[in-house]
């Protein structure tokens, strides 16, 4: 079975300070991962997607994202916060058998970005 | 182009009754999906389809939820006598076809309240 495990439900940065995202997964084959973010009200928007190409992975905004076997981990970065970065984020995890990505989701965190 | 969209936005309900939400894709996405967020359960997957027939529906929670999908197109979930714990945004995402590295766009969800 797959499962997204999100360390730490709210991250507080401040403006102009790294971010960073942490997801570790489980799945019993290589998965496709994603980072999809949500503002209030808003639905999810993909940020990047890990489907078994480059292991580090550009998003938009800025953020990237890099796969690493080893540690079954996919967390998030960005160098540099923005105000408008505040929102939640979350991990998610499809398998490549069965021809379809029902998305598995991480619990969230919820990113603030102070002054 | 118009993203997916979802309707109502909000939906006040008494325990006990039966309520319809509905799905529009994006035109030409073969594939949509119903997901549920909750605070309890986080973001579940529900039910999948591909055109009009629907091969994963393992995660609807019990038999009073259904969902169809006509002319490939609109989508609608039905909860029959409403719970309690049937309170959540409900959201959907359609992807252009069942490959599972398309990516899923998601509406902005339809928040359910039952009394």
């Amino acid at each position: 079975a797959q499962s997204v495990t999100q360390l730490g439900s709210h991250v507080s940065v401040s403006e102009g300070a790294l971010v960073l995202l942490r997801c570790n997964y489980s799945s019993s084959v290589p998965p496709y991962l994603f980072w999809y973010v949500q503002y209030p009200n808003q639905g999810l928007q993909l940020l990047l997607k890990y489907t078994s190409a480059a292991t580090l992975v550009k998003g938009i905004n800025g953020f990237e994202a890099e796969f690493k076997k080893s540690e079954t981990s996919f967390h998030l970065t960005k160098p540099s916060a923005h105000m408008s970065d505040a929102a939640e984020y979350f991990c998610a995890v499809s398998s490549p058998l069965g021809g379809y990505n029902k998305l598995i989701f991480g619990a969230g965190t919820r990113l603030a970005v102070h002054p | 182009g118009a993203g997916v969209s979802q309707s109502p936005s909000n939906k006040v309900t008494e325990k006990g009754k039966d309520v319809e939400l509905r799905c529009d894709p994006i035109s030409g996405h073969t594939a949509l999906y119903w997901y549920r967020q909750s605070l309890g359960q986080g973001l579940e997957f529900l039910i999948y389809f591909q055109g009009n027939s629907a091969p994963d529906k393992s995660g609807l929670p019990s038999d009073r939820f259904s969902a169809e999908r006509t002319g490939g197109s609109v989508s609608t979930l039905t909860i029959q006598r409403t719970q309690q714990e049937d309170s959540a945004v409900y959201l959907c995402a359609s992807s252009l076809d069942r490959v599972n590295t398309d990516t899923q766009y998601f509406g902005p969800g339809t928040r359910l309240t039952v009394l």
